[in-house]
């Protein structure tokens, strides 16, 4: 049983296109975020859910629009997609309300705008 | 905001040494240290975590130090094996602070 599961684990699209990833946890984890990795590999987190309520949004440009239909739900849909938003999705979840608690990471979505 | 820094940012040593990896905090008043291990092409996962409370913790060969006067912390590995090939980040939070921010994460190598 995978623990936190992203879908696509690979994304190739065109400059412009609109795309979707869609992750789920099946921990009863309270709080889930999306993270994103780039070439560098920097890990920087964008936004922040905690029972479908959003706590964080990391100045990410509002192409990037996450939706929490459920707290075991959290999906990344990005509008008019730039070469720059080329990267490693992390989608990630954590028990509790607080967040000084261990992530649990999925297995990220590659995505590649050309 | 919270700030992390983390080095060296690559580490080469041989199978068998030990590895250091240290990391400095900004915000006083963070209090969870966790580290989180990513091997090529996989998802980072926690390896260990200390919470300010605690000055040290060990897991097998691997320890984490925590020193809050200083703000900073560090892993150590012993006996270094070539599975422990990876990218290592380090990463502090608070619980007000509702995120936890990642060090830029050290490229380390185990030698044969």
């Amino acid at each position: 049983d995978t623990a936190v599961s992203q879908t696509p684990k690979y994304l190739v699209t065109q400059m412009g296109n609109d795309k979707s990833i869609k992750c789920e946890q099946n921990l009863g984890h309270d709080t889930m975020y999306w993270y994103k990795q780039d070439s560098k590999k920097f890990l920087k987190i964008m936004f922040s859910y905690n029972n479908k309520e959003l706590i964080i949004n990391e100045t990410v440009p509002n192409r990037f629009s996450p939706k929490s239909p459920d707290k075991a739900h959290l999906n990344l849909h990005i509008n008019s997609l730039e070469l720059g938003d080329s990267a490693v999705y992390f989608c990630a979840s954590s028990p509790g309300t607080g967040y000084n608690s261990p992530l649990h990471f999925g297995n990220g979505t590659r995505l590649t705008v050309t | 905001g919270e700030n992390v820094e983390q080095h060296p940012s690559t580490l080469s040593v041989q199978e068998g040494d030990s590895a250091v990896i240290k990391c400095t905090y900004s915000d006083s008043a963070s209090n969870y240290f966790p580290w989180y291990k990513q091997e090529l092409g996989k998802r980072p996962q926690l390896i260990i975590d200390i919470r300010s409370n605690v000055g040290e913790k060990k897991d097998q060969r691997i320890a984490v130090t925590l020193n809050k006067t200083a703000k900073h912390f560090s892993l150590h590995i012993t006996e270094t094996q070539p599975e422990d090939s990876a990218v290592y980040f380090c990463a502090a939070s608070k619980a007000s602070a509702s995120k936890i921010i990642f060090g830029s994460g050290t490229r380390l190598s185990i030698r044969p």
